[in-house]
């Protein structure tokens, strides 16, 4: 069974950082592409990214509305995906999902993680 | 980036109707759209890729397909197991984009 499990999100002040953690089980982690994608409250999702698999170098897209203050990377011995985020602002606050897969389709997503960005 | 118009914003329907939903690509996206089924709390729910693919679970009473650039998502016979909110998603270049999403209630 495939699961995904986020981590780390919660109360961060504007301009500061935070690192999510997505844990991956019951699927061969290399095999596959990683995303990252956030959905305020009441809204549309927001793709941000992702991290290509191991067949196409582990290389990463970022959306360009978070290119540059954020970094998606991969620990694939411990099949742990990571969303680094610096310089927060109020409108990042949103629930954070790491999900699984390409252009062919984005099948699995985790429960999801809150992130809130407030003085 | 890619903008997909999704039509309607909102929709009531009685049980065992017909229900359609529409996402328009403001350019060529090939087959690259997906539908996903929203229900409060819950992460998104995979129900179509490949524009006409069914995912694996999803009832057989939804469908997709596509006219050129736009697509659209069809329940067949509507059950009480499928209010909740969809959305489409292109995946054929980066950004991949989401529609605003439809909430489906009933009637």
């Amino acid at each position: 069974e495939v699961k995904l499990l986020e981590s780390g999100g919660g109360l961060v002040q504007p301009g500061g950082s935070m690192r999510l953690s997505c844990a991956a089980s019951g699927f061969t982690f290399t095999d596959f592409y990683m995303n990252w994608i956030r959905q305020p409250a009441g809204k549309a999702p927001e793709w941000l990214g992702f991290i290509r698999n191991k067949a196409n170098g582990y290389t990463t897209e970022y959306n360009p509305s978070v290119k540059g203050r954020f970094t998606i990377s991969r620990d694939n011995t411990q099949n742990m995906l990571y969303l680094q985020m610096n310089t927060l602002r109020a409108e990042d606050t949103a629930t954070y999902y790491c999900a699984r897969g390409d252009w062919e389709a984005i099948d699995y997503w985790g429960q999801g993680v809150m992130v809130t960005v407030s003085s | 980036d890619i903008q997909m118009t999704q039509s309607p914003a909102s929709l009531s329907a009685s049980l065992e109707e017909i229900v359609t939903i529409t996402c328009q690509a403001s350019q060529d996206i090939g087959n690259w759209l997906a539908w996903y089924q929203q229900k409060p709390g819950k992460s998104p729910q995979l129900l179509i890729y490949g524009a006409t693919s069914l995912a694996d679970g999803v009832p057989s009473r939804f469908s997709g397909s596509r006219s050129g650039t736009q697509y659209s998502l069809k329940i067949s016979r509507l059950q009480v197991e499928d209010i909740g909110i969809y959305y489409c998603l292109q995946a054929y270049s980066a950004p991949y984009t989401f529609g605003a999403g439809t909430k489906l209630e009933l009637k």
